[in-house]
């Protein structure tokens, strides 16, 4: 069954530390792929996404993701959080739009 | 340009009723996506209106329906609601049908059934 995965449930950093959240996918055919974010209190908004070309794909507050065919794997990076960073990240895939079960990152201060 | 916006935010409703969410999506845009969103479960993908045909469904029973205005304002109507409907639903708009399209959400409608 087509299906996207996320590693991570709660995820824990101090300021500064560099983040990677996992995203595996599990259907072939065309793939987009997306990150979303939900900031505490905020409605869901997009990160970033991947539909084709570069396989490196950067959003928005310095976020990056890499979508690896060979892997089925498009986690998302950032060379350093920040305590505003903490949120919920959702992983999505849109041929069917399967959300991933989200992972919590609480960045302290 | 405003926002999604759903209505009404907030809803209780007991078992056996039904309930009717409604949906305005940012202005030009022709898709809707409902979403229902629990602890439990995550995110669940519910169907994608646009251009007021239904062009994708998630694995929800017939009790979840909806439909698509030619303004693009969508409802969603839950019949015969079971204890397990709780959740937040969210709609989302985008200005094409899914498909490396950005959607915008809304903040949902909370829904709690008794």
């Amino acid at each position: 069954a087509q299906s996207v995965s996320q590693h991570n449930h709660h995820v824990i950093l101090s300021e500064a530390a560099s983040l990677e959240l996992g995203c595996n996918y599990s259907y072939g055919g065309t793939v987009n792929l997306f990150w979303y974010v939900q900031y505490p209190g905020q409605h869901l908004q997009l990160l970033l996404k991947y539909f084709s070309g570069d396989p490196l794909v950067k959003g928005i507050k310095g976020f990056e993701a890499e979508f690896i065919k060979s892997k089925f794997s498009f986690n998302l990076r950032k060379p350093s959080v920040q305590w505003s960073d903490t949120a919920e990240y959702f992983c999505a895939g849109d041929n069917d739009m399967r959300f991933g079960a989200g992972t919590r990152l609480t960045v302290k201060p | 340009k405003a926002g999604v916006t759903q209505t009404p935010r907030y809803l209780i409703k007991t078992r056996g009723q039904q309930v009717t969410l409604s949906c305005s999506p940012i202005s030009g845009h022709r898709s809707v996506s409902w979403y229902q969103q629990t602890p439990g479960q995550g995110l669940q993908f519910l169907f994608e209106y646009f251009s007021e045909t239904q062009r994708n469904k998630g694995n929800f029973p017939g009790r979840f329906s909806g439909r698509q205005f030619s303004n693009s304002r969508s409802e969603m109507n839950v019949s015969t609601l079971e204890l397990g409907d709780s959740a937040l639903y969210l709609c989302a708009s985008s200005l094409g049908s899914l498909g490396g399209e950005t959607q915008y959400f809304g903040p949902g409608t909370r829904l709690l059934v008794l």
